[in-house]
């Protein structure tokens, strides 16, 4: 079974600063994806960034980015530049590459507060 | 394009009740899943349904069921609601190819009293 765990219930940053937020995961496939996703107090989820296991390359999304280290098993998101926008949750999820979309496993989630 | 819309948005259910959450996906997309989210559980998967097809399944009891119609539009459906049903309940729907990931619709809020 797969399981995502990320280890920092809350975390607080202030404006135009730079935070991570960890993630790690425990699976015994090899091809897979990962991803972030954002949950304002809006509750709407809204997909961040995604990582192909199968790439080496760190994917990049404006002032989002991941340090994906496919050995250690931990897929981390840096949000630079922090805005009071990014004030959410943030879910690091999983998903098995079966030839379709298939189902998410998701990690218990970082609360993260934006501050003047 | 629209987004994934759910509807009600909120609802009220007596124990002991059933209740029908509605989910339609983004145009194009052809696969629903549906989700749990609770402050104990965090977000659980229920299922995923695929040209109408349930294609994965959870780990929830049976009163828990949905089903997709030949437009991709999706519904669940919860029988004799328990106290512990009270969720968010997300559903998402997936591009026809490549990706993997999932677009979210604004969840059901079932409150069950």
């Amino acid at each position: 079974a797969q399981t995502v765990t990320q280890s920092q219930p809350e975390m607080s940053v202030q404006e135009a600063e730079t935070v991570t937020l960890s993630c790690t995961y425990d699976t015994s496939e090899s091809n897979y994806y990962l991803f972030w996703y954002k949950q304002p107090p809006s509750r709407q989820m809204i997909l961040v960034i995604r990582q192909e296991a199968y790439k080496q390359q760190n994917a990049t999304e404006n002032r989002f980015s991941v340090n994906f280290q496919k050995a250690a098993k931990s897929f981390s998101l840096k949000i630079s530049d922090s805005q009071l926008g990014d004030t959410a949750m943030y879910f690091c999820a999983f998903t098995v590459n079966t030839g379709t979309a298939s189902k998410l496993t998701f990690g218990t989630g970082t609360r993260l507060q934006v501050t003047l | 394009k629209a987004g994934v819309t759910q509807t009600p948005r909120y609802l009220i259910k007596t124990r002991g009740q059933q209740v029908t959450l509605s989910c339609s996906p983004i145009s194009g997309h052809r696969s629903v899943s549906w989700y749990q989210q609770t402050p104990g559980q965090g977000l659980q998967f229920l299922f995923e349904y695929f040209s109408e097809t349930q294609r994965n399944k959870g780990n929830f009891p049976g009163r828990f069921s949905g089903r997709q119609f030949s437009n991709s539009r999706s519904e669940m459906n919860v029988s004799t609601l328990e106290l512990g049903d009270s969720a968010l309940y997300l559903c998402a729907s997936s591009p026809p190819a490549g990706g993997y990931e999932q677009y979210f619709g604004p969840g059901t809020r079932l409150t069950v009293t």
